[in-house]
Formats: C-alpha cells, structure tokens, sequence
C-alpha cells in the first residue's frame, strides 16, 4: 500500500528556508507512472499547488513561487524534498506531498493529473 | 493561470438531501478536472478524476460531470459521513489549479 510520510521542523523564522522531506513507501519515486508533488494549505484557507517533478527531472513550479522554491529528490532512499527560502507568515500552513498521477499523453509525453494518495501533513509556522 | 472558480463556498443540507457543487474554469480545459473531499485536520482524498470518473472505493452516490469550463460535484443523497469539504482541481495545463472549496454543513 503506497504511504507518504511528510517531516521537518514545524516552526521557521522569518527570512530563513523551510525545508521538507516526503519519504515514500510502496512506490518507487523512480517510477515512469506518475509525478510526485507538493501542496499546501494555509489555515482555514484552500489548496494551493506548489510543484511536482517527474523521474526523468521534469520538475514544474508554481509562478507564484518558482523565484523562492526548489524540489529535490534521493533516489536512493526513496524521498523527496522541498525547499522554500526567504519565507514570511504568509507561508505558514499545512504542506502535504502526494503522488500526483499523470493527465493526459501526447506522443509520448505526459502531463501532471490528479493528487492521490495525499501523505497526512505537516503543519509549519513561520515565526517572527 | 487558469482559474477555477467554485460555488457556493458554503452550502447548507440535511441528510438525505441532493447536494450540487459546481466548478467554472476561466477557459476551456476539456474534462481534465478532479474533485476531492477533505474532512477537518486530515488530507484531501481523491473522490473523482477526469470530470466522471469516480475513484475505485469511493461511494456511488457522488458523481461528477461536465467538460469545457463547467463542471459539478453531485452527491445523489447526503450522509452523515459527507458533511466535510471539497475542491475541484484543474490539470488541463502542468500547472494546475484549485477551486476555492465548499463546505457542506448540517442544515
């Protein structure tokens, strides 16, 4: 059964860089059958995509965020990581990783799909 | 970025009720959408994907139609295990939007 598990500190300072590690389990992140992806969620607020990657090193950001994010991965032990740098309290939220599946193909290319499964969440305050 | 906009982000029902939750998208992304529920303090889970295509477990009374820009969540008749959130997400470009969500409470 595949399991994601998100960990990190739960409190940042402003200013500094929130990083995340997404292990997984009964997957191979090396996969060709799907992305893997971050998303967050502020409290009480909704959902909002952060960027996924894809084996071969596709990796896709959100505009919003692509100047302050970056998504790496170890293959080796089967997770993967997201960096957010230079935050502010507007970056405090629940960050979950999940796999993202693949959308649509088109002559051997695929596109991002669906999220599913979702790991449980790490809530993480950015301090001042 | 497309936008997807949904409706209404609260919604009012009593069990037994037929609910309907609608999604537009700000251009036309053909049946590329999924709709997920969420409960408080717990992960989204997948509900349907490609606008109809329900998630294998998930029960046959919620159902999802539509193409172009406008899409629905229906849930034929709520139960009690229902009354929770959910969002509508786009995939018809690698950078993929969320609805704004519903919450559905207890009438």
């Amino acid at each position: 059964q595949l399991q994601l598990q998100e960990s990190g500190p739960g409190v940042v300072k402003a200013s500094e860089t929130l990083s995340l590690t997404c292990s997984v389990s009964g997957d191979s992140i090396s996969s060709d059958t799907s992305y893997w992806g971050w998303v967050r969620q502020p409290p009480g607020k909704g959902l909002e995509w952060i960027g996924s990657f894809y084996y071969s090193g596709t990796t896709y950001y959100n505009s919003s965020l692509k100047s302050r994010v970056a998504i790496s991965v170890d293959t080796s032990k089967n997770h993967f990581s997201l960096r957010l740098s230079s935050v502010t309290a507007a970056d405090t939220a629940v960050y979950y990783c999940a796999r993202h599946l693949l959308g649509y193909c088109r002559n051997g290319v695929c596109n991002t799909g669906w999220f599913d499964p979702w790991g449980q969440g790490s809530l993480v305050t950015v301090s001042s | 970025d497309i936008q997807m906009t949904q409706s209404p982000s609260t919604l009012s029902a009593s069990v037994g009720d037929r609910v309907t939750i609608t999604c537009r998208a700000s251009q036309s992304i053909s049946d590329w959408v999924a709709w997920y529920q969420q409960k408080p303090g717990k992960a989204p889970n997948l509900l349907i994907y490609r606008a109809s295509s329900l998630k294998s477990g998930v029960p046959s009374r919620f159902s999802g139609s539509g193409s172009g820009t406008e899409f629905t969540l229906t849930i034929s008749s709520l139960q009690p295990d229902d009354f929770a959130s959910y969002y509508c997400q786009q995939y018809n470009s690698n950078f993929q939007t969320f609805g704004q969500g519903t919450k559905v409470e207890i009438k």
